[in-house]
């Protein structure tokens, strides 16, 4: 089944570490997406990519970084230098033309 | 101003009443836009694409496009109890980015 997969489900990190999040879809989609959720709020866009080997700043990229080395994958790294990343991130990724665009099922982190 | 602006709610409608929720964008050159569902602590699902101005329906939902007032709105006949969630607008682009979400609730 085509999908888009977001690993793992729950991720706890110490301060001070990065933690990177996984991102992989088989849908043949040239852009990928991450958001950061907190609670009652909305989606807001860290980075996006439209191909293979380029990924532009969202809204609120600073802590955060991310790679797109094959088109299935688009893997996000919190960074140390994130002050607040505990949250629901979300990647999503689109079909040419942006017709369609699904979500993962999420990765809630949380720093202990 | 933000880029797709939407009330937060709650909207709160009976159990079988028509739920109405609006989207504002401020980009003209904005052509086509989805409508997500998004339950409690769950990822948001698709539910419309909307490309063309005039209205889609899909089953219980109608999905309304107006480019010339710059709005689009998604209505949800007989709502169910079911139905209660956060609905999230965006349009179809380079970056993707979403209305806050209205909070739907639908009373029994």
């Amino acid at each position: 089944d085509g999908g888009i997969t977001q690993s793992p489900k729950y991720l706890f990190r110490k301060e001070g570490q990065n933690v990177t999040l996984s991102c992989e879809q088989n849908l043949n989609h040239d852009a990928m997406y991450w958001y950061r959720q907190d609670p009652g709020q909305g989606l807001r866009l860290i980075y996006y990519s439209q191909i293979v080997n380029d990924f532009q700043k969202g809204d609120i990229a600073e802590g955060y970084s991310v790679s797109r080395e094959k088109k299935e994958s688009f893997p996000l790294t919190v960074t140390s230098a994130q002050k607040n990343p505990t949250a629901f991130y979300l990647c999503a990724s689109s079909s040419p033309g942006t017709t369609e665009a699904f979500f993962g099922q999420g990765t809630r982190l949380t720093v202990v | 101003q933000k880029e797709v602006e939407q009330n937060s709610g709650p909207l709160s409608v009976p159990e079988g009443a028509i739920a109405s929720l609006n989207c504002t964008y401020s980009d003209r050159g904005s052509q086509s836009f989805f409508w997500y569902r998004q339950y409690s602590g769950k990822s948001p699902e698709l539910i419309m694409f909307i490309y063309s101005n005039g209205d889609k329906e899909d089953g219980r939902f109608t999905a309304q496009l107006n480019k010339a007032s710059q709005y689009v709105s998604l209505l949800i006949r007989d709502s169910q109890p079911s139905d209660s969630a956060t609905y999230l607008c965006a349009p179809a682009g380079n970056m993707l980015t979403f209305g806050g979400g209205t909070r739907l609730m639908v009373k029994p």
